[in-house]
């Protein structure tokens, strides 16, 4: 089954200690992108990634990096959370060089750092 | 620069009205592309139509319909008859070199 795979699911963390939200997909897809979702404001872009070694800063970087080693995962790491990125986290993926194709989300990662 | 506006935050009707959430969306681009997400309570996020910037058909699929107009750079969603199940965060997305979203409309339907 095509799907994108992000672990965990939910994460209550306190301040500055380091985490990582995994992100897995099957498709073979060369885009994938992080989003936060809070309330009145959508989904905001974090980073994304055209191919495997290539990420780029979307709207929102500030407090997060990524990598891209591998063209199926795409980890999103906060290296010194605050409760400003408590929020709905999504990862997404979907063929490069084709925009008519929707993009496939993970379930999200609901994180709370206090 | 891109931008995706969703005027309407949220949207309250009675089971079996009609809604229309309004989608203006914004880009220095020819070719792009339009998408509408729901987000149901549970959380997912659940593609239902994709319209390429060539193409200004209007779409019907069941009880939902789209409008997509480029002259007013418009691409709006109605919801025909609705039904409690329809209860969700539906979000309008435009995508170039990169997607972005809108900040979505919370539609409710009182049974």
């Amino acid at each position: 089954e095509a799907q994108v795979t992000q672990n965990p699911r939910y994460l209550i963390t306190v301040t500055g200690k380091k985490l990582t939200v995994t992100c897995s997909q099957n498709m073979n897809h060369e885009y994938m992108s992080w989003y936060r979702q809070d309330p009145g404001l959508g989904l905001r872009q974090i980073y994304y990634s055209m191919n495997v070694e290539v990420t780029d800063k979307g709207d929102v970087p500030e407090g997060y990096k990524v990598s891209r080693k591998e063209k199926r995962n795409f980890p999103l790491i906060l290296e010194s959370p605050s409760p400003n990125q408590t929020s709905l986290y999504f990862c997404a993926s979907s063929p490069q060089g084709t925009m008519n194709t929707e993009a496939f989300f993970g379930q999200g990662t609901r994180l709370t750092v206090v | 620069a891109q931008k995706v506006t969703q005027a309407q935050t949220e949207i309250s009707v009675v089971e079996k009205e009609d809604v229309t959430l309004d989608c203006v969306y914004e880009t220095r681009d020819t070719t792009y592309y339009l998408f509408w997400y729901k987000q149901p309570p549970s959380g997912e996020l659940v593609f239902l139509i994709r319209r390429n910037s060539f193409d200004e058909q209007n779409e019907i699929s069941g009880r939902y319909s789209w409008n997509f107009q480029k002259s007013t750079s418009s691409f709006n969603f109605t919801i025909t008859a609705s039904q409690v199940v329809d209860s969700a965060v539906y979000f309008c997305a435009l995508r170039d070199y990169k997607l972005s979203f809108g900040a979505g409309t919370t539609v409710t339907v009182r049974a």
